[in-house]
């Protein structure tokens, strides 16, 4: 069974780009979490889909947006890159309903320059 | 702010010893934990989850969770060189739908 695929898995961009980050589920998962990690802030969550739904978002400002589609891969994006935006982005996909259970995908490196 | 709170480490345990790892988290309406274990570079992967008071074994793996005291444990047996990794607890909000993570114990387990 496929795991959770992110691409792409490195990015370099500079400031005042923007960037769209793409993550396919587990098959028959349902929902999708985007999280962000850094050395100092440890992992910090972004949102989560269900449905093509935003069932919550965290604590990040509107530059950061996301979507589903109706085959349950997401995207998210970041206009205006600011240099504190480098970090792992990591998805996880869950099944949504009665399990919370959330399996990572492999990151995608994000470098601001 | 919802919080999980878990020691830095590093935890340095001998091969063959048990690990000890602690996690505390401040929302009373968390229903889920889970353990992640995460190699440097790599993703979190998932070990371990409790949803209930207790202890829950998975082979050399021991979940502990005390919902009046706010605390999840994991106990690791035999500890392998292979275990050396960083131990993220997450807890899942009060809507359920995300999970906060704890910075994470750095365990390094010495041959």
């Amino acid at each position: 069974k496929a795991g959770v695929t992110q691409t792409p898995r490195y990015l370099i961009k500079t400031r005042g780009q923007q960037v769209t980050l793409s993550c396919s589920p587990i098959s028959g998962h349902r929902s999708v979490s985007w999280y962000q990690q850094t050395p100092g802030q440890g992992l910090q969550f972004l949102f989560e889909y269900f449905s093509e739904t935003q069932r919550n978002k965290g604590n990040f400002p509107g530059r950061f947006s996301g979507r589903q589609f109706s085959n349950s891969r997401s995207e998210m994006n970041v206009s205006t890159l600011e240099l504190g935006d480098s970090a792992l982005y990591l998805c996880a996909s869950s099944r949504g309903q009665g399990s919370t259970e959330a399996f990572f995908g492999q990151g995608t490196r994000l470098t601001v320059v | 702010q919802k919080e999980v709170e878990q020691n830095s480490g590093p935890l340095s345990v001998p091969e063959g010893a048990i690990a000890s790892l602690n996690c505390t988290y401040s929302d009373r309406g968390s229903q889920s934990f889970f353990w992640y274990r995460q190699y440097s570079g790599k993703s979190p992967e998932l070990i371990m989850s409790i949803y209930s008071n207790g202890d829950k074994e998975d082979g050399r793996f021991t979940a502990q969770l005390n919902k009046a005291s706010q605390y999840v444990s994991l106990l690791i047996r035999d500890s392998q060189p292979s275990d050396s990794a960083t131990y993220l607890c997450a807890v899942t909000s009060n809507s359920g739908y995300a999970l906060n993570f704890g910075k994470g114990t750095s365990l390094l387990v010495t041959p």
